[in-house]
């Protein structure tokens, strides 16, 4: 069965103050590791994908990285307006029928960015 | 556009009302999902159609019923729901459902907030 850990649950930053926010997974056949972040009352928006070992993506101050077992999310100079749920979640693949390609996903980290 | 757009925001109604959600996407898309989430927990999956097609039901109670009427709408009619049914109601779709096969990006709607009184 597909797992997504992220830690911590709760992050309080000063604007400013860089940071990372982790996600491990034990999954199937990684098919992508996804990003998405969330506001109150609305749905998940798109992030990042990332595929396989290695990779890193970057939007404006936010940067993904990957290795076999975790995924990072940086955030680099936070603003307020970055105070989101940020979600982190794998898509294997179909191993017998266990997760049928399915996304599997954390359960997020709030992060709180101060004025 | 790159909008799922869903109605209504939302929604409240008795345990012995029918009443229906509604999404719609005009990306071209042939995959739509139905999630439920509850108030700090992650989305969780309920209903996944693949070219109108209803491919895969998370064991969902009957009182939940989907129908995609074409590759542009998804409905999820509701009866007889319970207070713990209380959630926000997701929409979403991809370019195609590929059950395993390749990832697929989500793009969600902004949902429906369900109150069961």
């Amino acid at each position: 069965e597909d797992q997504v850990t992220q830690s911590p649950e709760a992050l309080r930053l000063q604007e400013g103050e860089s940071s990372s926010l982790n996600c491990s997974y034990t999954v199937s056949g990684l098919r992508g590791l996804f990003w998405y972040r969330q506001d109150p009352g609305k749905g998940p928006e798109f992030l990042f994908t990332l595929y396989s070992a290695g990779e890193e993506k970057e939007k404006e101050r936010l940067k993904a990285t990957l290795t076999k077992k975790e995924s990072f999310l940086h955030i680099t100079a936070p603003k307020p307006e970055d105070s989101a749920t940020y979600l982190c979640a794998v898509q294997g693949a179909n191993a017998g029928g266990t997760s049928y390609g399915k996304l599997t996903f954390g359960q997020g980290t709030i992060l709180t960015v101060h004025p | 556009d790159t909008e799922v757009t869903q109605t209504p925001k939302h929604l409240v109604m008795g345990m012995t009302n029918k009443k229906s959600l509604k999404c719609e996407q005009h990306m071209g898309h042939r995959a739509m999902y139905w999630y439920k989430q509850k108030a700090k927990k992650p989305p969780e999956l309920m209903f996944v159609y693949s070219y109108e097609k209803l491919s895969i039901n998370e064991s969902v109670p009957s009182r939940f019923s989907p129908e995609c009427p074409n590759s542009s709408l998804l409905n999820l009619h509701l009866h007889a729901l319970q207070p713990e049914d209380s959630a926000l109601y997701l929409c979403a779709s991809s370019q195609v459902w590929a059950g395993g096969a390749t990832n697929e990006k989500l793009f969600f709607g902004s949902g429906t907030q369900l109150s069961v009184l």
